[in-house]
């Protein structure tokens, strides 16, 4: 039973450009959360996907995005990217008010 | 302030010792509590809720304090294993929102 899958592992992007970050949930979870990490920071809540909806997000610009498809599996989309944006992205699913399962992240650089 | 506090450490301790962690949270309506254990440029893992009544996994004692909005971790007889980031962790009252401390690090040495 695979758990969470993140793709890529890690990312170069240089300023201004745009970046798309994929996660497939673990089986039979139909919720997907994204955080962002940065260094030396606790995860910060992004949004959260259900049933293809954005249910709650969290004080990021509209340059972060997302979408969840059919089979629950989710994109993060960020426009114009930021040195800021520099950061360990987390996907986590769940099950309702279930517990979380994180993936092992997309480490996106910003140059 | 922030919603969910806790000392950044680093926390080094030798092999054997007891070390406390504490965390204090701002929304009182907060419903659940957790740990979570964070190795170096990996992802969270869960290591424990954390229940008014007091929990205890192993080496692995939690407690909750809602009066206070105080959590604490204690791990007894500590191992090099156990270096890591400790994350406080407190799910938003009626949302699966997790909101995480910024993380207590831990180093055991030998």
């Amino acid at each position: 039973d695979a758990g969470v899958t993140q793709s890529p592992t890690h990312l170069i992007k240089t300023r201004g450009q745009q970046v798309t970050l994929r996660c497939s949930p673990k089986s039979g979870h139909d919720t997907v959360s994204w955080y962002q990490q940065a260094l030396g920071q606790g995860p910060q809540f992004i949004f959260q996907y259900y049933e293809e909806e954005e249910r709650q997000r969290g004080n990021f610009p509209d340059r972060f995005s997302g979408h969840q498809f059919p089979n629950y599996s989710s994109e993060l989309n960020v426009n114009a990217l930021l040195l800021g944006d520099s950061a360990l992205y987390l996907c986590a699913s769940s099950l309702a008010l279930g517990g979380y399962t994180f993936g092992s992240g997309t480490r996106l650089t910003v140059v | 302030r922030k919603e969910v506090e806790q000392d950044p450490g680093p926390f080094n301790v030798p092999e054997g010792a007891t070390v406390a962690f504490n965390c204090t949270y701002s929304n009182s309506a907060s419903q659940s509590f957790f740990w979570y254990r964070q190795d170096c440029r990996k992802e969270p893992k869960l290591l424990m809720s954390v229940y008014s009544s007091g929990n205890e996994d192993g080496r692995f004692t939690a407690q909750l304090n809602r009066a206070s909005q105080y959590i604490s971790l204690l791990i007894r007889d500590s191992k090099l294993s156990d270096s890591a980031t400790y994350l406080c962790v407190v799910n938003q009252a009626n949302t699966d929102k997790l909101i995480f401390g910024t993380g207590t690090r831990l180093q055991v040495f030998p």
